[in-house]
């Protein structure tokens, strides 16, 4: 079957620090691959997409390459600001079925 | 341009009692998608829609669930009889066209359901 598995949260870090959330999937055929981001109060927005292995999404200073030897879509951030605080959901879309993972926190603090 | 909008925000009832969420998508989008959010986990497709007609409704639990986007813009979820395990957030998102991945889904700020 197809699923998505996040790394767990909370994060906490002090700003300008590097960033990493782990992202696995698992699929039929082959997926297209999704960041959202869910700032507080606020609805889900896509922060960024691949749609094929190897492709490299990114926006915001946030990166994420489609590995499909290792079936993995890392999120990235070379220094997070106060800004990045937020709940950060991996995506997999494939046919017209879209799974996400459990969301992971992150807390960037001054 | 306007977003997803949703209401109610926020939604109390008793158990066994009924309740009706309301989704207006973005203009011009064919494509309305209705997902289901338990505390702690991650968004679950529940249906969706292109235009008027049901693309897909496996995920959601007919017994209990309705859903109907009669003239193809804005959609009504309602479920009859809520139970406990209901309590979620429910959150209406819209794509420009029906093609899986290949467009953007622009989610709303979601209903919050407690039902005690």
């Amino acid at each position: 079957g197809n699923s998505v598995t996040q790394m767990e949260g909370p994060v906490t870090l002090s700003e300008e620090a590097f960033l990493t959330i782990n992202c696995t999937y698992t699929a039929t055929g082959y997926p297209s691959l999704f960041w959202y981001v869910q700032y507080p109060g606020e609805g889900l927005q896509l922060l960024l997409k691949a749609t094929k292995a190897d492709d490299k999404g990114s926006n915001k200073g946030f990166e994420a390459t489609y590995r499909k030897e290792t079936t993995s879509f890392h999120l990235e951030k070379g220094s997070v600001q106060v800004s990045d605080s937020a709940v950060y959901f991996c995506a997999l879309g494939t046919g017209n079925q879209f799974y996400f993972g459990t969301g992971t926190s992150l807390t960037v603090i001054p | 341009e306007a977003g997803v909008a949703q209401s109610p925000r926020y939604k109390i009832i008793e158990k066994r009692q009924s309740v009706a969420f309301w989704c207006n998508p973005i203009s011009g989008h064919a494509t309305l998608y209705w997902y289901q959010q338990i505390l702690g986990q991650g968004p679950k497709l529940l249906i969706q829609f292109q235009n008027n007609g049901v693309v897909d409704d496996s995920q959601l639990p007919k017994d209990r669930f309705s859903a109907e986007r009669l003239k193809g813009v804005d959609s009504t979820l309602k479920i009859q009889p809520a139970k406990l395990e209901d309590s979620a957030v429910y959150l209406c998102a819209s794509s420009l066209r029906l093609a899986g991945p290949r467009y953007t889904q622009y989610f709303g700020p979601g209903t919050r359901l407690t039902v005690l």
